[in-house]
């Protein structure tokens, strides 16, 4: 049971790439998340999934897109990267039905855009 | 606007002492309040977590003290060791699937 899986770990782009980071979780959950962290800012959701084939924007969705291919995967994608865009992005999941709260994170990937 | 304001944003507790992180939030609607805690490198990782219908609740060396007239949460950590250094976010949300809101983290240093 690997929980949410994340990749890739590390990613370095030049502005005005794009990519695409891949998020899995093994759970049954039935939301998905999106968040990234900045230091001093917290953790700030950009896009979440609440079940499959529903995707919403969060606090700072501008600048990605996202997918839930299906109930296990969410990927998110930066069309053209910025260097604002430079955090440390987290997938998270949670169960969604009701009496089940807790919501379990990935490791994370590290982006920098140069 | 942020709607889970968290303190201190940093904090250093001597090996052996009490640290107290606070939360207080706006959203009377939200009823799952959790602790997360995240050491360098790693993703953040459930610790403990309450619903409002309880006042405090303890796992082992860690409590949430719990006060929902006042709109505050807090967590203590008891015989603070050294491998408590990490951060320490909480967080709030409404039942379901609705996303968790975080506050902004607190950075614990425990030293010897």
């Amino acid at each position: 049971n690997a929980g949410v899986t994340q990749t890739p770990k590390f990613q370095v782009l030049k502005t005005g790439q794009s990519m695409t980071l891949q998020c899995a979780q093994d759970m049954n959950h039935n939301s998905m998340y999106w968040y990234r962290q900045d230091p001093g800012m917290g953790l700030r959701l950009i896009y979440y999934s609440a079940s499959e084939g529903t995707t919403d924007k969060g606090e700072v969705p501008n600048g990605y897109n996202v997918s839930r291919l299906n109930k296990r995967e969410f990927s998110l994608r930066l069309e053209s990267a910025a260097p604002s865009q430079t955090s440390v992005y987290f997938c998270a999941s949670r169960s969604g039905q009701s009496g089940s709260y807790e919501q379990y994170f990935g490791p994370g990937t590290r982006l920098t855009v140069t | 606007q942020q709607q889970v304001k968290q303190s201190p944003q940093s904090l250093i507790v001597q090996k052996g002492g009490i640290s107290i992180i606070n939360c207080a939030y706006e959203n009377t609607a939200f009823d799952y309040f959790p602790w997360y805690q995240q050491f360098p490198g790693k993703g953040p990782a459930l610790l403990i977590a309450i619903r409002p219908d309880v006042s405090e609740k303890k796992e082992g060396r860690f409590t949430i003290s719990f006060n929902k007239s006042a709109k505050q949460f807090s967590l203590h950590i008891m015989d603070s060791q050294p491998g408590d250094s990490a951060t320490y976010f909480c967080a709030a949300s409404r039942r379901g699937n609705t996303p968790l809101v975080f506050g902004k983290g607190t950075r614990l240093s425990v030293i010897a």
